[in-house]
């Protein structure tokens, strides 16, 4: 069975915190996905990676950093946690083809208090 | 920018009837996917369709896509309670982009 794996389902950050999201997929997919998900907002890309140590600019970079050292693996970093990025965070991976679909993980929802 | 817009943002039915979402888009793209979220999950991927094509069926599923008028509709056919969910559109961008870009969703109620 196919998966998308987030390390955490539910994370409580302090404003200021340096913060890891990690996505790990088994599938040997080319790219990667980092969105936001916020009610009324529907899904908004952050970062995406489309080859180890590659990366590019979603819709909503700002306060993000990403890295990708290995295929499987694509971490989120928000450098200084602040309330706003309060949010639910979906990784997802799909093949490099393009006719192909994305598979997601399961979500973290990230509260900073 | 969102590059997906879905319509209506809710939508509340019985049970046994059909439900219909739009989605709307803003550039060539090269397919468009229609994904389903359960309340707090992640997203499950339902259909693709692709630019040179017109329809899809899967199931109880029906995906149009009217590429000149940037549309697509997704119909669920005798609904269930247990299609209550979040539906999302997705579009993958024509040229060498490989962008998933997601819309807003629609909020889809079953009633039994």
């Amino acid at each position: 069975d196919v998966k998308v794996t987030q390390s955490s389902r539910y994370l409580v950050k302090r404003t200021g915190e340096k913060v890891f999201l990690e996505c790990v997929q088994d599938m040997d997919h080319e790219n990667m996905f980092w969105y936001r998900q916020d009610p009324g907002l529907g899904l908004r890309l952050i970062y995406f990676s489309y080859d180890v140590k590659m990366k590019e600019k979603g819709d909503i970079p700002e306060g993000y950093s990403v890295s990708r050292e290995k295929k499987e693996r694509f971490s989120l970093i928000l450098e200084s946690a602040s309330t706003n990025q309060t949010s639910m965070y979906l990784c997802a991976s799909s093949p490099s083809d393009r006719g192909q679909h994305a598979f997601f993980g399961q979500g973290t929802r990230l509260t900073v208090v | 920018s969102q590059q997906g817009e879905e319509d209506p943002q809710a939508l509340s039915i019985q049970e046994g009837e059909n439900a219909t979402m739009n989605c709307s888009y803003k550039t060539s793209i090269n397919n468009l996917q229609w994904y389903r979220q359960n309340s707090g999950r992640g997203l499950v991927h339902l259909i693709l369709i692709r630019s040179n094509e017109r329809e899809k069926h899967s199931g109880r599923l029906r995906v149009t896509l009217d590429t000149s008028k940037k549309s697509s509709s997704l119909l669920i056919t005798a609904s269930r309670a247990a299609d209550t969910a979040s539906y999302f559109c997705a579009t993958a961008p024509g040229g060498g982009s490989y962008k998933l870009i997601f819309g807003s969703g629609t909020r889809l109620l079953v009633r039994p």
